[in-house]
């Protein structure tokens, strides 16, 4: 069965400061998700990560994927308050029917 | 514009009542998923759907049953409402693999209260 685990569930940081969040899953895949959700809001895509080795940088996140440890990163580098929001990470089942499961989520809430 | 799009943002319903949740894609995506979101719990699947009329069970679907008689639309039903079954209800499609390497779209959400 596909378990999704991510750490911590809450962070709260200071503006400047860099922080790593980890997504570990039970299964093989081969594809790994990161997504962003503001409060009342739904989820926004961050990064799509597809092979061993991925690496994915977008502003002051970036995203890395190590299929055999199953187990991929979001690092948060000199932290800004907009970057306050749940981040979740999703798994896909390579065989099969296409199960999508989530992470619990990490609250980041970063402060001035 | 990609779009997943859920028929209600917010709804009050009782308990006992047989509520419908309707969510449409227009991007032609074989495969849709409802999700319900509490705190703490992350995203939990419910149920979902790779083809028209074909359906499997997620992770929590007591309670819940969905339908998919179009390719487009994938309904989640609760048969009988309880107050445990509020929550943010999130519908999500996302196109077979080779087809892309995409991510799932989300629906705006469905906030449901059962009193």
């Amino acid at each position: 069965e596909l378990k999704v685990e991510q750490n911590p569930l809450f962070l709260s940081m200071q503006e400047g400061k860099n922080y790593t969040i980890y997504c570990n899953y039970s299964t093989t895949s081969d594809r790994l998700y990161w997504y962003r959700q503001d409060p009342g809001k739904s989820l926004e895509s961050l990064f799509v990560l597809l092979s061993n080795g991925a690496v994915k940088q977008e502003g002051r996140l970036m995203a890395s994927l190590d299929t055999k440890a199953r187990l991929s990163t979001l690092h948060i580098t000199a932290a800004v308050h907009d970057l306050s929001a749940t981040y979740f990470c999703a798994v896909g089942t390579t065989s099969g029917t296409y199960k999508y499961i989530f992470g619990t989520g990490t609250r980041l809430k970063v402060l001035a | 514009d990609v779009k997943v799009t859920q028929s209600s943002r917010y709804l009050v319903k009782r308990t006992g009542e047989k509520v419908f949740l309707e969510c449409v894609q227009d991007m032609d995506h074989e495969n849709m998923f409802w999700y319900r979101q509490d705190p703490g719990l992350g995203l939990r699947l419910i149920y979902f759907s790779y083809d028209v009329k074909m359906k499997e069970k997620g992770d929590i679907p007591e309670g819940y049953s969905v339908s998919r008689e179009k390719k487009e639309r994938f309904s989640l039903i609760l048969e009988s409402a309880s107050t445990n079954q509020t929550s943010m209800y999130l519908c999500a499609s996302l196109p077979n693999r080779g087809r892309g390497n995409t991510e799932a779209f989300f629906g705006q959400g469905t906030r449901l209260t059962v009193v």
